[in-house]
């Protein structure tokens, strides 16, 4: 079974900080999803990774396979970033399986 | 980019009512639709997998015949939740599994349905 990790669970920092949030799973994943839940529980989608490195405006997502761990930043932090971040990973053997959650973190950006 | 329409939002109701839960691809076909739920201060968890014409597959745990799922068409899939009893009282959201143009992000969530049962 796969067992998604994330930390911290809860962060809360000062707008403009770098944040950082990790992830790691304990076997083979196929790709890893970052995912953005707001209090109203909507969720979307920031990144899919399968390898190396994406950046979307502030937000850059890393994974190394070989490590089974991936981290998102956040650079020039601001107070509407603040939301549960979820990590969540498809088993090998491709994208028609649901995804496993991490149990996300919860990121407060203070004014 | 592709758009996933759950409905209601919100649904409050007695012990014993059965509430049906809609999740619609709006510019896309779906042919494999999931369901989730999320408990308070719980991560996601995955319900059961909905296949465009054929029986859905349950996760272990998940009673089958108390949540009913339907996949009648591309871009439709409905959850029941039969004979609902507080103890089901969750956040259920769905995603939808798109292929083509939007394959580089395969999964897109409807804004998920609030189900409080008193």
């Amino acid at each position: 079974k796969n067992e998604v990790e994330q930390s911290p669970q809860n962060l809360t920092a000062q707008e403009g900080e770098f944040i950082t949030i990790n992830c790691s799973y304990s076997v083979g994943i196929s790709a890893l999803h970052w995912l953005q839940q707001h209090p109203g529980g909507g969720i979307v989608s920031l990144f899919m990774l399968s390898s190396g490195k994406k950046k979307h405006g502030r937000l850059i997502a890393t994974i190394n396979i070989q490590e089974k761990h991936s981290s998102l930043h956040i650079t020039a932090s601001h107070p509407r970033d603040s939301a549960v971040y979820i990590c969540a990973v498809h088993a090998r053997g491709g994208g028609a399986d649901g995804l496993t959650f991490g149990k996300g973190t919860h990121l407060i950006i203070q004014p | 980019g592709a758009v996933v329409s759950q409905h209601p939002s919100r649904v409050i109701c007695k012990s014993g009512t059965s509430v049906k839960i809609e999740c619609r691809s709006l510019d896309f076909q779906a042919t494999t639709m999931f369901w989730y739920r999320q408990f308070p201060k719980q991560s996601l968890m995955l319900m059961a997998t909905s296949n465009e014409g054929s029986k859905a597959t349950y996760e272990q745990g998940v009673e089958k015949d108390k949540f009913l799922i339907n996949h009648a068409s591309l871009t439709l899939s409905t959850l029941t939740v039969t004979s609902a009893h507080p103890e089901d009282s969750s956040f259920y959201i769905c995603s939808a599994l798109s292929r083509g143009v939007y394959s580089n992000q395969p999964q897109h969530f409807g804004d998920g349905t609030r189900l409080s049962i008193l």
